[in-house]
């Protein structure tokens, strides 16, 4: 079983529609990375959390350190938003590696 | 402020051969970090390089290897190339100091292996 695993693998939207994307880990961890990666492979940082709530324009995510999950969620969603969306944890053992999950892949139609 | 670069962008490789991918780190980042990206896959850790040194590696051979330098720029070198080995290398820079580690990414090299 993967460490860190996400939910769905696949997602597609018509413009306007709200996006959630979870992502549940199994172990302890100092943080974890929504990261947004585009067709020809460019990872960029959307958030790291370690509690709470972050929001970030159009972009939401929440994490619950005691259930041990996360969850992404894109409001009035645009075509622009279409990508693979990897949740990465960093663990206790090793605060300086990253744990990926498989990522989401979200296409969004106008 | 530059960021993350690598390089080359793409390569081709046959079977049995060595590669050498390279990346800059971020102004300022003393700690880099390689991933392996399988197609489908998220990154897999391969290792990571703080001030020089070898700072933990993920589950890979010993034929992949790697340097880091004093200007914090690094190298991954894969020898005995097989097919498996065909991915998009990441690396990603952070200065672990802060605690923030937050890491930036640069954009990959695909590599190949026919």
């Amino acid at each position: 079983k993967n460490e860190v695993e996400q939910s769905p693998q696949n997602l597609t939207a018509q413009e306007g529609e709200f996006i959630t994307i979870n992502c549940s880990y199994s172990v302890g961890i100092s943080a974890l990375h929504w990261l947004q990666q585009h067709p020809g492979g460019g990872i960029v940082s959307l958030f790291m959390l370690s509690s709470g709530k972050k929001k970030h324009g159009r972009l939401i995510a929440t994490i619950n350190i005691q259930e041990k999950h996360s969850s992404l969620h894109i409001t009035a969603s645009h075509p622009r938003d279409s990508a693979v969306y990897i949740c990465a944890v960093r663990p206790y053992y090793n605060t300086d590696k990253l744990i990926f999950g498989t990522g989401t892949r979200l296409q969004v139609f106008p | 402020e530059t960021g993350v670069t690598q390089s080359p962008t793409h390569l081709i490789k046959t079977r049995g051969q060595q590669v050498t991918l390279r990346c800059s780190s971020q102004s300022g980042h003393n700690t880099v970090s390689w991933y392996q990206q399988a197609l489908g896959q998220g990154p897999q850790f391969i290792f990571q390089y703080y001030r020089e040194e070898e700072n933990g590696r993920g589950n890979f051979p010993p034929r992949f290897s790697g340097l880091q330098f004093p200007n914090y720029s690094s190298e991954l070198n894969v020898n005995a190339l097989e097919l498996d080995d065909s991915a998009l290398y990441l690396c990603a820079s952070s200065w672990p100091g802060t605690g923030d580690n937050e890491q930036f990414f640069g954009p990959g090299t695909r590599l190949t292996v026919l």
